[in-house]
């Protein structure tokens, strides 16, 4: 457990309203991930960051951005939501480049009407 | 990236061993093999990882194929718990991030 909270954990909008989701940590990890959940698509990885204000883009960054101002909170933002960005969103951190393991929260379900 | 295939499902009884495959043809030399869970509602959690030795903790054992281009995850007596979605994952030293594929989801029975 490497104390990671989401927030909201559920959160219903509409299409074309602008959504932030949070997710905060307190072990001091060195790196943030943003992660979203589809049937059928597993894990895939949205964006990540290695420092404050240094992030980078993943596999399916289109529609999302994000930023770090402090080493405890790495925030998504959803300029303009739209209904395929309906999803199981996963935040994750990991300690150094050398330390292999990641910590997941709990997830925040989000879904676009 | 280097690409893992995994069974899309497996089947299990409790008590019982279960081997859980992952071809990785175009694994590089650099290359780790790690393995996260995902049980049911949950987000995923690490099991395991190793390099080229067979390696084994207190959730899991590890077995790698001399050639690397395959390994096993062995769950040496199933429970109910172990019923998740199972990702085998590459990353070297050098790679900031994990890509998760579909993974094999086990069931398991009592």
């Amino acid at each position: 457990d490497a104390g990671i909270t989401q927030s909201p954990r559920h959160k219903v909008t509409e299409t074309g309203t602008p959504v932030t989701l949070r997710c905060h940590q307190t072990e001091n990890h060195r790196y943030m991930y943003w992660y979203r959940q589809d049937p059928g698509h597993g894990l895939r990885l949205i964006h990540y960051s290695y420092g404050v204000k240094d992030t980078d883009k993943g596999e399916v960054s289109d529609g999302y951005s994000v930023s770090r101002s402090k080493t405890e909170d790495f925030l998504l933002t959803l300029e303009s939501a739209t209904s395929s960005q309906t999803s199981v969103y996963f935040c994750a951190t990991r300690r150094g480049r050398t330390f292999y393991e990641q910590y997941f929260g709990p997830g925040t379900r989000l879904t676009v009407t | 990236d280097a690409k893992t295939t995994q069974p899309n499902s497996m089947e299990s009884n409790e008590e019982e061993p279960v081997h859980l495959p992952c071809n990785h043809s175009t694994i590089s030399g650099t290359d780790y093999i790690h393995w996260y869970r995902q049980l049911p509602s949950q987000g995923p959690e690490y099991v395991i990882h190793g390099l080229t030795s067979n390696v084994n903790n207190r959730m899991a054992s590890l077995a790698i194929a001399e050639d690397r281009k395959s390994s096993t995850l062995i769950l040496h007596r199933a429970t109910l718990r172990d019923a998740a979605v199972y990702y085998c994952i590459l990353g070297s030293m050098d790679t900031d991030k994990l890509i998760f594929g579909t993974g094999t989801r086990l069931q398991v029975f009592p």
